[in-house]
């Protein structure tokens, strides 16, 4: 089946403005995931959710960041104000239920200028 | 959450095994243990999970001493393509996954 989708790949955005990235994760799945991964370093976790509860979010850097998953399904981050720290790659990824193993997206490549 | 160590980076030729070993001093009893391997521009990729022992799957083997405070991924007979970052992770069992990666091992493979 098909496997967890990013959009868009790549997003350049300049200094200020909001952005929307969006995951569709593997049909099914129950649970959700955010990470931030920076130029060189691993995956760092944002936030969950849980079908459409967002169950954790002790990881998104400042209240600039948004998540959401209003129906249990596909999911949006999304950043106003963007600062040219945010610039990252955006990984989603998803699994059948909490415990299990994470299938991850190609990610979203978010440049600030 | 458990911290990981592993070596920044390994060289290796085709055809050659590689074997990655990770320390987690610190695991609690109801951790697993996780490899991800991760190509550029692309998401990390699941490679093998284990709890004690010894796991094999058709990719990797994942030795885990008695103690679990290491673990070694095996490559048999690695390829170009296997040249990728790995990731040693360790947590879950209960609750949600929080992944917590570290730096991971950037492979090499020449021909």
């Amino acid at each position: 089946g098909a496997g967890v989708s990013q959009s868009p790949r790549y997003k350049v955005a300049k200094r200020g403005q909001d952005v929307a990235l969006r995951c569709d994760p593997i049909s099914g799945h129950v649970s959700l995931f955010w990470y931030q991964q920076a130029l060189g370093q691993g995956p760092e976790f944002l936030t969950y959710f849980q079908n459409e509860a967002q169950l954790d979010k002790s990881g998104l850097p400042s209240d600039r960041f948004f998540a959401e998953r209003p129906e249990g399904s596909v999911s949006t981050l999304k950043i106003q104000r963007t600062q040219q720290e945010d610039s990252a790659v955006y990984l989603c990824a998803s699994s059948k239920k909490e415990t299990d193993t994470q299938y991850f997206g190609p990610g979203t490549r978010l440049t600030v200028l | 959450l458990a911290k990981t160590t592993q070596p920044i980076s390994m060289d290796s030729y085709e055809g050659q095994e590689v074997n990655i070993t990770c320390s987690h001093n610190n695991i609690a009893t109801n951790d697993y243990i996780t490899w991800y391997q991760q190509f550029p521009s692309q998401g990390p990729r699941f490679i093998i999970q284990g709890y004690k022992t010894k796991v094999t799957n058709e990719v990797a083997s994942l030795f885990i001493p008695a103690d679990r405070k290491s673990s070694t991924l095996s490559l048999p007979r690695v390829s170009l393509s296997d040249t990728a970052v790995y990731y040693c992770l360790v947590g879950g069992g209960w609750g949600f996954q929080k992944l917590v990666f570290g730096t991971g091992t950037r492979l090499l493979v020449s021909p």
